[in-house]
């Protein structure tokens, strides 16, 4: 079974300044990994997704993370945080084969700074 | 249309009442989801269908019932629920079938439900 960790609850920063949420993860094969943010009394949104390919993906309101086998990491990074980013983040880990149900970390809480 | 929507936004019931909470899709996804989610935490799975046929139920109470009555439809029908109920309550959509992505979820904006 897929597991994922999230270690910090919380992170805050100034605004302008960079980011990076960590998120590990494990899975026996390959696994499909997702970064979900949560602004207050909202659904989820899904900010970038990791299947295949390119290891360092894109993805939206400037935010990208890097997929790294050897670590079983999947971390989020933004180089200059906006006031409108603080919000409750999500990773998750998908099975690529067989359940198609993804495991959610318990979130990391960003606040930020003026 | 790339949306989920969910109504009602906010409820508040009795612990007698029946109500229910509706969730609606249109981008032809065959797999529907309802989370619970209590404050600060991550959404907990309840229930699942996939190709209108309930595949997975997370040992839910039974007055939690989940319906989906064509594959654009997901309701959840409430009855005697109990204060510890009060949650967000999210629905989600994805993808099934043959080159789809599995774990990529489409949510909604949630049922805010308190229970009195």
């Amino acid at each position: 079974a897929q597991s994922v960790t999230q270690p910090d609850i919380h992170i805050t920063v100034s605004e302008g300044a960079s980011l990076e949420l960590r998120c590990n993860y494990s899975y026996g094969a390959t696994p499909y990994l997702f970064w979900y943010v949560q602004s207050p009394g909202q659904g989820l949104q899904l900010l970038l997704k990791y299947f295949s390919g390119d290891t360092l993906v894109q993805g939206i309101k400037g935010f990208e993370a890097e997929f790294k086998r050897s670590q079983s990491s999947f971390n989020l990074r933004k180089p200059s945080v906006h006031w409108s980013d603080a919000a409750e983040y999500f990773c998750a880990v998908g099975a690529s084969g067989g359940s198609y149900i993804p495991t959610f970390g318990r979130g990391t809480s960003l606040i930020v700074h003026p | 249309d790339t949306e989920v929507t969910q109504t009602p936004k906010h409820l508040v019931m009795g612990m007698t009442n029946k109500k229910s909470l509706k969730c609606e899709q249109h981008m032809g996804h065959r797999a529907m989801y309802w989370y619970k989610q209590k404050a600060k935490k991550p959404p907990e799975l309840m229930f699942v269908y996939s190709y209108e046929k309930l595949s997975i139920n997370e040992s839910v109470p039974s007055r939690f019932s989940p319906e989906c009555p064509n594959s654009s439809l997901l309701n959840l029908h409430l009855h005697a629920l109990q204060p510890e109920d009060s949650a967000l309550y999210l629905c989600a959509s994805s993808p099934l079938g043959r080159g789809a992505t599995t774990g990529e979820l489409f949510f909604g904006e949630g049922s805010r439900l308190t229970v009195l």
